[in-house]
């Protein structure tokens, strides 16, 4: 069975552009969750998808982060503009149904200058 | 508000040695608890999941016990080995329909050869 797929794996950008991550999930998983962890922390939850509906994005910077889940199965995360502060790795994850074993991706790593 | 906590931040041991991980959390109404393996540089890998019914769950060498009622749980690993070396987190599944999760800051074991 194939994993959460990530896409890229490292990013450099300046303060101020954007950045686009991608990810699919595991097949017939309908949850779908981004993560960001920033380093010695634990990963924050950043959006969480049941098929294409937002299930909670209550911590999501919504004037700078966006993500979007078309048609329930890959989803990207964008940010726009970035800041130094948002220099962390980018965990994609998928369960089915949520509340079940969580399987992670090897995460986008962001680095901003 | 859910808080994890985990206590050591990090733990250096001789191989061979049994040893136990620390995890606390402040809100008891949750619906399970996972703890999660990750390597430098890797995404999160999940070991144990007990629901919020159980007391404790067995694979191979690893043990996890849960007490709700005390916000406690702990990860045991026996006969330590150098492969074991990683930073361990844990994650409060909460009760409700999306049962997001909050993880600690997690633990980086070091098993010396």
């Amino acid at each position: 069975e194939a994993g959460v797929a990530q896409s890229p794996r490292y990013k450099i950008i300046e303060k101020r552009q954007s950045v686009a991550f991608w990810c699919n999930p595991i097949s017939g998983h309908a949850t779908l969750y981004w993560y960001q962890q920033i380093l010695g922390q634990g990963p924050k939850l950043l959006i969480q998808f049941q098929n294409n509906g937002v299930v909670d994005d209550s911590q999501l910077p919504k004037d700078r982060f966006s993500a979007e889940r078309l048609k329930g199965v890959d989803s990207t995360l964008k940010i726009q503009p970035a800041k130094l502060e948002d220099s962390a790795v980018y965990l994609c994850a998928s369960s089915h149904p949520p509340g079940n074993t969580i399987y992670f991706g090897e995460g986008s790593w962001l680095t901003v200058v | 508000k859910q808080e994890v906590t985990q206590i050591p931040a990090a733990l250096s041991v001789p191989e061979g040695e049994n040893l136990v991980l620390n995890c606390s959390f402040t809100d008891s109404a949750i619906y399970n608890l996972q703890w999660f393996r990750q390597d430098p540089g890797k995404g999160l890998t999940s070991l144990l999941l007990i629901q919020s019914s159980q007391r404790e769950q067995t694979s191979g060498r690893l043990n996890a016990s849960l007490d709700k009622s005390s916000g406690r749980s702990t990860l045991y690993i026996a006969a330590s080995q150098p492969g074991d070396s990683a930073t361990y987190l844990c994650a409060v599944g909460h009760s409700g329909s999306a049962r997001q999760l909050t993880f600690g800051s997690g633990t980086q074991l070091t098993v010396l050869p």
